[in-house]
């Protein structure tokens, strides 16, 4: 069954490092995982995007294991900016076709 | 702005009712998304073209929706026969054609009501 998981919410406080872990048993081979981050009325904003082991960029890292079932999105030193729903987005393959699937959203709420 | 536009930001339509919906892409991207969210989920795939060619429909397209992108430039979804289950945020998003490595740029969507 192609499905990705998410944790429904976390909460925080500002500084903290959050980490925000995403499960895809069946993602597909070569396919890259991607997490957006998107604010109410908003489209979804790109975070980072990575296919094995470790990424970073200037707003956040991402580590992928050897077996990439799953993923997890960091986030240093958080601020009250940060509250958002946070996706990861993977590439399944489905009856024969390429499926792109979003997580159901891991709702985040920075306090002060 | 060289960013990807949504137009109209809102609609709201009675049941029945046909609407269309305009997407414009970054211009340099040649893969467009349409993604359909409701309220407290994650965007879901609808299709998606590269440049002119509908490549992929997700069995949530039902045969009231249609989208093209004439000449592989913006794109429109269409509506026919609104149902409140329409009712959602549409999303679209764009990206350079690069395998797998897909880094999409989505708009603001538009909001449809259906009453």
């Amino acid at each position: 069954l192609a499905k990705t998981t998410q944790p429904i919410s976390m909460d925080s406080y500002e500084g903290q490092e959050v980490n925000i872990t995403c499960s895809h048993n069946n993602i597909a081979t070569n396919d890259y995982i991607t997490w957006y981050q998107q604010f109410p009325s908003q489209g979804p904003r790109f975070i980072i995007q990575g296919y094995k082991t470790k990424v970073t960029n200037e707003v956040a890292s991402l580590f992928i294991p050897a077996d990439r079932k799953s993923s997890t999105l960091s986030l240093p030193r958080v601020s009250l900016s940060d509250t958002a729903v946070y996706y990861c987005l993977v590439g399944f393959v489905m009856d024969s076709s390429y499926k792109l699937i979003f997580g159901s959203g891991t709702r985040l709420l920075v306090r002060p | 702005d060289t960013g990807v536009s949504q137009d109209p930001r809102h609609k709201i339509t009675k049941r029945g009712q046909n609407v269309t919906f305009r997407c414009d892409p970054i211009s340099e991207h040649n893969r467009l998304y349409w993604y359909r969210q409701t309220l407290g989920q994650g965007p879901e795939f609808l299709t998606y073209f590269q440049n002119e060619a509908q490549l992929e429909k997700s069995r949530l397209l039902s045969d009231r929706f249609s989208a093209e992108r004439p000449k592989g430039s913006f794109s429109t979804l269409e509506i026919q026969r609104t149902e409140q289950g329409d009712s959602a945020m549409y999303l679209c998003a764009s990206s350079e054609r690069s395998g797998r490595r897909y880094e999409q740029y989505f708009g603001p969507g538009t909001r449809l009501t259906v009453t």
